[in-house]
């Protein structure tokens, strides 16, 4: 399976600022996307990262408050936007390799804190 | 809508019995499933996927299994041991390609 690193793996911002996660995978895939799962909490699909394209959001979330990048096939940048407390969660970015199945692979997390 | 949950939140077994971990899904068109286990501070890691067409799937100690006349999904371990606590997620995958996540099962093994 792909192997997933994500920058920073932690961080402690203050309300208002913004923050950019990398996500880059060792090897090209098909389909990248965020994630973000809140304290104790399951984990919820941010968008997906097109590769050369707008992402595609889902209902809850906006480009303007999660702007994402994805420049090739093997990184994505996710931005969280002036940021407040209640965005404090860990970010994930995950990864589907479409070879003879539809596995989902995960990165390590990004485990922000906004102050 | 979608949505994908587990029948309890926590699961504390002896090590070296079984664990049973259950999870309920609404969608009956979706057709993939997949289990991850999540230790503290890291990712969600890939154990163990079924296609609809199956009922049964079996990988090293784990087994899963699917009834789709109820929705339902399990997963078994075998012999569980200290390294199998983890927060365990059930997905369901819809025709989109996008993963619904259940809620989570804390399973903790007691030495």
């Amino acid at each position: 399976s792909a192997v997933i690193s994500q920058k920073p793996s932690r961080d402690i911002c203050q309300r208002g600022t913004s923050l950019t996660i990398q996500c880059q995978v060792d090897s090209q895939v098909t389909m990248m996307f965020w994630y973000r799962q809140q304290p104790g909490q399951s984990l919820t699909l941010i968008a997906t990262a097109n590769q050369g394209s707008e992402a595609t959001y889902e209902s809850g979330f906006v480009i303007d408050k999660f702007p994402i990048s994805r420049p090739n096939l093997t990184f994505s940048t996710l931005t969280v936007s002036n940021m407040s407390p209640e965005d404090s969660s860990i970010y994930l970015c995950s990864v589907e390799e479409r070879l003879d199945s539809y596995e989902q692979y995960f990165g390590p997390g990004t485990r922000l804190t906004v102050t | 809508g979608e949505s994908v949950g587990l029948h309890l939140p926590t699961l504390s077994v002896q090590e070296g019995d079984n664990s049973i971990i259950n999870c309920a899904y609404s969608n009956s068109a979706s057709d993939y499933f997949i289990w991850y286990k999540q230790e503290s501070g890291k990712g969600p890691q890939f154990i163990i996927d079924i296609r609809s067409n199956m009922d049964k799937r079996q990988g090293q100690r784990v087994t899963v299994l699917l009834n789709k006349t109820v929705k339902h999904l399990s997963l078994q371990i075998a012999a569980t041991q200290p390294g199998d606590s983890a927060v365990y997620f059930c997905a369901e995958q819809n025709q989109g390609g996008k993963l619904i996540f259940g809620q989570g099962t804390e399973l903790s093994v007691k030495p």
